[in-house]
């Protein structure tokens, strides 16, 4: 049990688009899940917790203009990355939580 | 705000020998969760143990234990019997409690390559 997808696993745009990243919990009900990012060779860096039903609480220096979340149902979080940038190409991983936390497999987007 | 330092950027054990990882934090909390946490080149997180504060006895998860000297502050992974599949980065990781809102802070991560 406790498993948690994320869809897209690679994608690229062009810069100036948007891009949507799902979380999912598949057989369980997250009330919270939280967005990481993780640059090359680095650790995961807490963008984001993203609350069901209420407003996502970002990290300091977190842009919530640019990354918005989402997370409307109690199975899914979704992350946009609005008017991407290359500088926003990175590994996104979100983990939902039940006592614990569980990671999906993450995210790789590349912006052009 | 808690801090988790590991302080051995890389590591490397031959097959079938036995490594230990650092990982020391700092914490004025009483109440508190610790963890280990794999990442393989898949760069799926997968959690290899967790040990809650207010128990002394160490966890053990088959040849995965830990050190935890909590006056130390200190939370150490000893790997038995190396397989080249335990390459991967480690981190560490704390948690306040167990809430669904609760955070992990992670060390910067250790990297571990198993040799023949």
């Amino acid at each position: 049990g406790a498993v948690v997808s994320q869809h897209p696993s690679r994608v690229i745009c062009k810069s100036g688009t948007s891009v949507k990243i799902e979380c999912r919990s598949l057989d369980f009900q997250a009330t919270t899940m939280f967005w990481y990012r993780q640059f090359p060779k680095q650790s995961l860096m807490l963008m984001a917790t993203s609350n069901e039903g209420s407003k996502a609480t970002y990290e300091q220096g977190v842009e919530k203009d640019k990354f918005l979340i989402n997370h409307a149902s109690l199975t899914l979080s979704t992350l946009t990355v609005t008017s991407a940038h290359p500088e926003d190409s990175s590994f996104y991983i979100c983990s939902a939580s039940r006592q614990q936390q569980f990671f999906g497999p993450g995210t790789r987007l590349t912006v052009l | 705000a808690q801090t988790v330092t590991q302080s051995q950027p890389e590591m490397s054990v031959q097959e079938a020998e036995t490594v230990t990882l650092s990982c020391t934090y700092d914490t004025s909390e009483n109440n508190y969760y610790l963890f280990w946490y794999k990442q393989p080149p898949s760069r799926q997180m997968i959690l290899v143990i967790r040990q809650e504060a207010y128990k002394q006895q160490n966890a053990t998860e088959n040849r995965f234990s830990v050190n935890f000297q909590k006056a130390a502050k200190s939370f150490s992974l000893k790997i038995s019997d190396s397989q080249l599949g335990d390459t991967a980065m480690y981190f560490c990781a704390f948690m306040t409690d167990t809430g669904t809102a609760s955070k992990l802070t992670f060390g910067t991560g250790t990297r571990l390559q198993v040799t023949l």
